[in-house]
C-alpha cells in the first residue's frame, strides 16, 4: 500500500530549466493538491484538482502548471525555473465523502527542489 | 494577506505543560477546521478536525472553533517530548480548497 508517492525526492535545477514533478496515489482519491513549503510560510497551495481533467488555481500558482489526465496522477510543471522556486514541494490527496467535506488529506514524502 | 494566519513560533515548553496554539482566518467560505502534525522531513498528518463552533476533545488534545471571531485553537494537555513537532492549522471550503497556516514548531523539553 504505497499511498501517495512523489517523484523525484530531490532535484537541483539551473535557472531557466524546466521539469515536471509527478504525484501518484493508489487510493482512488478524487481530490489532489500541490503545495510548497518554505520556512516561516507554512504550506502554500499552488494548484489543486477536484477530479480527472479538472484543475484550479491556489494561493501561489504563478510559474507553475498542472495536469490531471489520469485520476491517480497529478503533475506539477515548472516551465522556466527560478531561484524563488527553491522549496520543498508536497503533494496530497483526499477522497470524496457523502454528506460532508472530507477533512483528511494524505501527503507524500515531499520533493526537495533547489534552483541555482 | 494570507487567508489563514498562524504564529510560526517557535514554542518551547517543559514536559507536562499545556501547549496553546491558535490561528485566525479571513475567508468565511471555510467550513471545516483541522489541525495537522508534521514531524521533521515528513509530510503532515491529520490530528483533529472540527466543523461547528465549540470544543472537541480527543485524549490530551482539545480543538476549539469560534466562527464568529474566525479564530481556532488547539490545546495539548500534559505535553510529552513525543509531541515535539510542527502543528499546522488547516481549513477547507465546500469546493475542497484546502489551505494551511504557517505552522508552529513546538519543542517539549524532558
Amino acid at each position: 500500500n504505497a499511498g501517495v508517492t512523489q517523484t523525484p525526492k530531490f532535484r537541483v535545477l539551473k535557472t531557466g530549466q524546466s521539469m515536471t514533478l509527478l504525484c501518484a496515489q493508489d487510493m482512488n482519491h478524487e481530490y489532489m493538491y500541490w503545495y510548497r513549503q518554505d520556512p516561516g510560510m507554512g504550506l502554500r497551495l499552488i494548484h489543486y484538482s477536484v477530479g480527472e481533467g479538472t484543475t484550479a488555481k491556489g494561493e501561489v500558482p504563478d510559474g507553475y502548471n498542472v495536469s490531471r489526465l489520469k485520476k491517480q496522477n497529478f503533475l506539477l510543471g515548472l516551465e522556466s525555473a527560478a531561484p524563488s522556486q527553491t522549496s520543498v514541494y508536497f503533494c496530497a490527496s483526499s477522497r470524496r465523502t457523502v454528506g460532508r467535506v472530507n477533512t483528511e488529506a494524505f501527503f507524500g514524502q515531499g520533493t526537495r527542489l533547489t534552483v541555482v | 494577506q494570507k487567508e489563514v494566519e498562524q504564529d510560526p513560533g517557535p514554542l518551547s515548553v517543559p514536559e507536562g505543560a499545556i501547549v496553546s496554539l491558535n490561528c485566525t482566518y479571513s475567508n468565511s467560505a471555510f467550513q471545516y477546521f483541522m489541525w495537522y502534525r508534521q514531524y521533521s522531513r515528513k509530510g503532515p498528518e491529520l490530528l483533529m478536525y472540527t466543523y461547528s463552533s465549540g470544543n472537541k476533545e480527543d485524549g490530551r488534545f482539545t480543538a476549539q472553533v469560534d466562527k464568529s471571531s474566525k479564530y481556532i485553537s488547539l490545546f495539548i494537555r500534559d505535553s510529552q517530548p513525543s509531541d515535539s513537532a510542527t502543528y499546522l492549522c488547516a481549513m477547507i471550503t465546500n469546493d475542497y480548497k484546502l489551505s494551511f497556516g504557517a505552522g508552529t514548531t513546538v519543542t517539549v523539553r524532558a
